[in-house]
């Protein structure tokens, strides 16, 4: 069965730091991968997402960027944080054309 | 950016009473997806309607689509304390390769 995993659950950050979200999935192959914001009490906001090793696609200028160095590893980062970086964020991955999508458990990100 | 809106934002009920959330997209789509969410939590898929279906049900849930409206509804029946939680539509905007969400609607039912 596929799973997917995203650390850490919880992280806070001075603002100026670096960050780096992984999420890995298990058990399929060439999935399309996600990175969401979700801001409290909010809908999500799509970051980005991949259809494949090296191609990402950008939806909100930021400080942030994504990489995906392997089919099942989609990795958010950032070189400086901002306090207006914090929030929930998550992967989530579906297959083009697929029944819906699979979410991460979510990472908590206070910028302090 | 955004392309479901959901209605009510917010919705209480009593358990064993229904709950209906709607939603509103503005593009053409292939299918619309709900989710649900528990504070904190990562988001669960409820389940998809095809822009070529019109209801859809799963257990306690009922989906309704109108294409021509671009509106959907999530009926929850006979609702329990367990079902509290955020509910969110998605929308594909007809390429599928990524899905907008709506703010969601969060769902209070008080035992």
């Amino acid at each position: 069965s596929q799973t997917i995993h995203q650390w850490p659950a919880t992280l806070v950050q001075p603002v100026g730091s670096p960050l780096s979200l992984e999420c890995t999935v298990e058990g399929t192959s060439n999935p399309n991968l996600y990175w969401y914001r979700q801001a409290a009490g909010r809908g999500l906001q799509l970051l980005f997402y991949s259809v494949g090793i090296g191609q990402i696609s950008s939806e909100v200028p930021q400080n942030l960027s994504a990489s995906r160095p392997q089919d099942r590893q989609f990795i958010l980062s950032s070189k400086k944080l901002l306090l207006s970086d914090s929030g929930f964020y998550l992967c989530a991955w579906s297959y083009l054309g697929g029944t819906g999508y699979t979410f991460g458990s979510g990472t908590r990100l206070t910028v302090v | 950016s955004q392309q479901g809106e959901e209605d009510p934002q917010a919705l209480s009920i009593q358990e064993g009473e229904n709950a209906t959330m709607n939603c509103s997209y503005k593009t053409s789509i292939n299918n619309l997806q709900w989710y649900r969410q528990n504070s904190g939590r990562g988001l669960v898929h409820l389940i998809l309607i095809r822009s070529n279906e019109r209801e859809k049900h799963s257990g306690r849930l009922r989906v309704t689509l109108d294409t021509s409206k671009k509106s959907s509804s999530l009926l929850i029946t006979a609702s329990r304390a367990a079902d509290t939680a955020s509910y969110f539509c998605a929308t594909d905007e007809g390429n599928n390769n990524d899905m907008r969400f709506g703010a969601g609607t969060r769902l209070t039912v008080k035992p």
